[in-house]
């Protein structure tokens, strides 16, 4: 099992110019997830996905896109790179049975990671 | 959302256990309490998570106070792969939310040869 995979795995990147971060995911989950880590400081929850075709906010969507066709791919989209961009980007996917269920409570899983660097 | 408190940093010798606090004194009934760490920058790894009561696997045990205010991973024989920074997570189980983990800056374990 390759779990959760990311690529590139580095990028450089130019102000204002775009690109595309992948992340797919073997293992069926529904949910996926996009975080940014900056240095010394914890995860923030970027945008989110419970299913293909559906997708919502989290803390920190400004300046990201997001699509979710099938169940395995979640790419994030970075349009006009910004030097606040800078980050390390991690994609992680769980299994929800949905429903407000008390039974949920999958762990999630998390990919290596892109360290994105915005020049 | 319940919040998380963490010690900055800690050192344990090889071979000994590693203690590692987590304070969460305004968790709600329907939170879970999870353990992940990140290793040298890599992506974060799910330990163990628990509700109420003391859970153990292959990588940890986890020990919850009877009022779900504290509670505490153990790793029983630190060696050196365990040198990573230790996030504490709380987060509602079912619902809207199951999908938000707030991750706070965590506990950087060194673990001493």
């Amino acid at each position: 099992n390759a779990g959760v995979t990311q690529t590139p795995k580095f990028r450089i990147l130019k102000i204002g110019q775009s690109m595309t971060l992948q992340c797919t995911q073997d293992m069926n989950h529904n949910y996926m997830y996009w975080y940014r880590q900056d240095p010394g400081m914890g995860l923030k929850l970027i945008y989110y996905s419970v299913g293909a075709g559906i997708t919502d906010k989290g803390e920190v969507p400004n300046g990201y896109n997001v699509s979710r066709s099938t169940t395995e791919d979640f790419p994030l989209r970075l349009e006009l790179a910004a030097p606040s961009q800078t980050s390390v980007y991690f994609c992680a996917s769980s299994y929800s049975i949905g429903g407000g269920s008390w039974k949920d409570n999958q762990p999630q899983h998390f990919g290596d990671g892109t360290r994105l660097s915005i020049l | 959302d319940a919040k998380t408190t963490q010690p900055t940093s800690m050192d344990c010798a090889e071979g000994r256990a590693a203690n590692l606090p987590c304070n969460h004194s305004t968790i709600s009934g329907n939170e879970y309490v999870y353990w992940y760490r990140q290793i040298h920058s890599q992506g974060p790894q799910y330990i163990i998570h628990g509700l109420k009561n003391n859970e153990t696997n292959e990588m940890a045990s986890l020990i919850i106070t009877e009022d779900r205010k504290s509670s505490t991973l153990i790793l029983p024989h630190a060696t050196l792969r365990d040198t990573a920074v230790y996030y504490c997570i709380v987060r509602p189980r079912g619902g809207s939310g199951t999908y938000k983990y707030i991750f706070g800056t965590g506990t950087r374990l060194k673990v001493l040869a």
